[in-house]
């Protein structure tokens, strides 16, 4: 069936460093696919999209391509701020009327 | 531009009481609706989602059950709580399949 398989975390990195979250999915047809973050207490945000292959999706210095030859997604900024911590989930859609979400990967920045 | 809002956002419920979470979307018309629960610390599960007015999909058969009156409503009843109906409750809405889903506030529900 349609899924989406993200990187366990937490993943705990210093201000300033690369980051990247994996994120894998399976599907039937041809996926849009996402990232979103959530703040805690919060609902979830919109960070970024990708609606086709090789799209890449971008948003605040994140940026994510999609991969259909390797069926990725991969999360990826170049330099965290402390702000960014937060859990992000990556999630796809299929042209019906349900989504699929990861199980969110918990980012901590350290300054 | 679109809005969604939940209420509450925080309830604390005896087990075995009612329950009454709202959903309301502006800015829109015929949206897909959606009511995920997302236990402490772990991903989201999808509960309900209704595609129009009177048409509710249920995922998960529990204790819960939704309904959507108006086009931009949707509800999240339950007769009587349990304890593991703890959690934080999230409505969500989106144009359709294959487009990104916009997520209200939540609702942090504990049930004593």
């Amino acid at each position: 069936g349609d899924s989406v398989t993200q990187m366990e975390g937490p993943v705990t990195l210093s201000e300033e460093a690369f980051l990247t979250i994996n994120c894998t999915y399976t599907a039937t047809g041809y996926p849009s696919l996402f990232w979103y973050v959530q703040y805690p207490g919060e609902g979830l945000q919109l960070l970024l999209k990708a609606t086709k292959a090789d799209d890449k999706g971008s948003n605040k210095g994140f940026e994510a391509t999609y991969r259909k030859e390797t069926t990725s997604f991969h999360l990826e900024k170049g330099s965290v701020q402390v702000s960014d911590s937060a859990v992000y989930f990556c999630a796809l859609s299929l042209n019906f009327n349900k989504f699929y979400f990861g199980s969110g990967t918990k980012l901590n920045v350290k300054p | 531009s679109q809005t969604i809002h939940q209420w509450p956002a925080t309830l604390v419920q005896p087990v075995g009481s009612p329950l009454s979470l709202e959903c309301t979307v502006e800015g829109t018309s015929n949206p897909n609706l959606y009511w995920y629960r997302q236990a402490a610390g772990r991903g989201l599960q999808l509960l309900f989602y209704s595609v129009g007015i009177g048409q509710i999909s249920s995922e998960v058969p529990q204790n819960l059950s939704a309904s959507r009156p108006q086009d931009r409503q949707f509800i999240l009843s339950s007769k009587k709580l349990l304890l593991s109906d703890s959690g934080f409750y999230l409505c969500a809405w989106s144009k359709g399949g294959g487009y990104e889903q916009y997520f209200g506030p939540g609702t942090r529900l504990t049930v004593t």
